[in-house]
């Protein structure tokens, strides 16, 4: 079946816009992350759904971050007043409900942020 | 919060020989322990995991061992090969309960020559 989406691939923007990246978790998929990739580090945690709702959102690293999964499937991960620092790739990742035989987290291909 | 370190963060070795990937965590609540590959320019892909009650796991030509005591775990690829060229990252959480988000190593680039 299909795996993890994401939209756009690449996005460049200039430093104080606004952006939106969108995630399409695997179908069925309950729980659903966003990480953040730097260049030859490991993805850091963002914020993890499950279901609708934001069950930890400790690594947003300031407000200017913010992310939504309105209808427990598709999550928008939204930057406001973009900065230089924020250039990274965004990953998204899903995974079956807790508790059940797998916690496998999939992930997309990313979105690479770009920020001038 | 968790911390995990891996070593070493880069791995040369010839086509056939074995490579040993090592990380630590610092928290004794994790539980789960993935490892996963990634390409340049690709998303990581899952290669095998461990859950902490179980020592040892092995899948073909790549195992994972795990000493809850000292709070390390290990990648083992033997009969290496060209397309296991590749950054590895090891990561841990703790599932179930918990925090449930991965918090990953730094990664180790894996060369492998011909």
């Amino acid at each position: 079946g299909a795996g993890v989406s994401q939209t756009p691939s690449n996005k460049v923007t200039e430093k104080g816009k606004y952006v939106e990246l969108r995630c399409d978790p695997i179908s069925g998929h309950t729980a659903l992350y966003w990480y953040r990739q730097s260049l030859g580090q490991g993805p850091e945690f963002l914020i993890y759904f499950q279901g609708t709702g934001a069950a930890d959102d400790s690594g947003l690293p300031n407000d200017r971050f913010f992310a939504v999964r309105p209808e427990g499937s598709v999550s928008t991960l939204k930057i406001q007043r973009t900065e230089r620092g924020d250039s990274a790739v965004y990953l998204c990742a899903s995974s079956p409900s807790p508790g059940g035989p797998s916690d496998t987290q999939y992930f997309g291909p990313g979105t690479r942020l770009t920020v001038l | 919060g968790e911390n995990v370190e891996q070593h070493p963060s880069t791995l040369s070795v010839q086509e056939g020989d074995s490579a040993v990937i090592k990380c630590t965590y610092s928290d004794s609540a994790s539980n789960y322990f993935p490892w996963y590959k990634q390409e340049l320019g690709k998303r990581p892909q899952l290669i095998i995991d461990i859950r902490s009650n179980v020592g040892e796991k092995k899948d073909q030509r790549i195992a994972v061992t795990l000493n809850k005591t000292a709070k390390h775990f290990s990648l083992h690829i033997t009969e290496t090969q060209p397309e296991d060229s590749a950054v590895y990252f090891c990561a841990a959480s703790t599932v179930n309960t918990g925090r449930r988000a991965l918090t990953f190593g730094s990664g180790t680039r894996l060369q492998v020559q011909p």
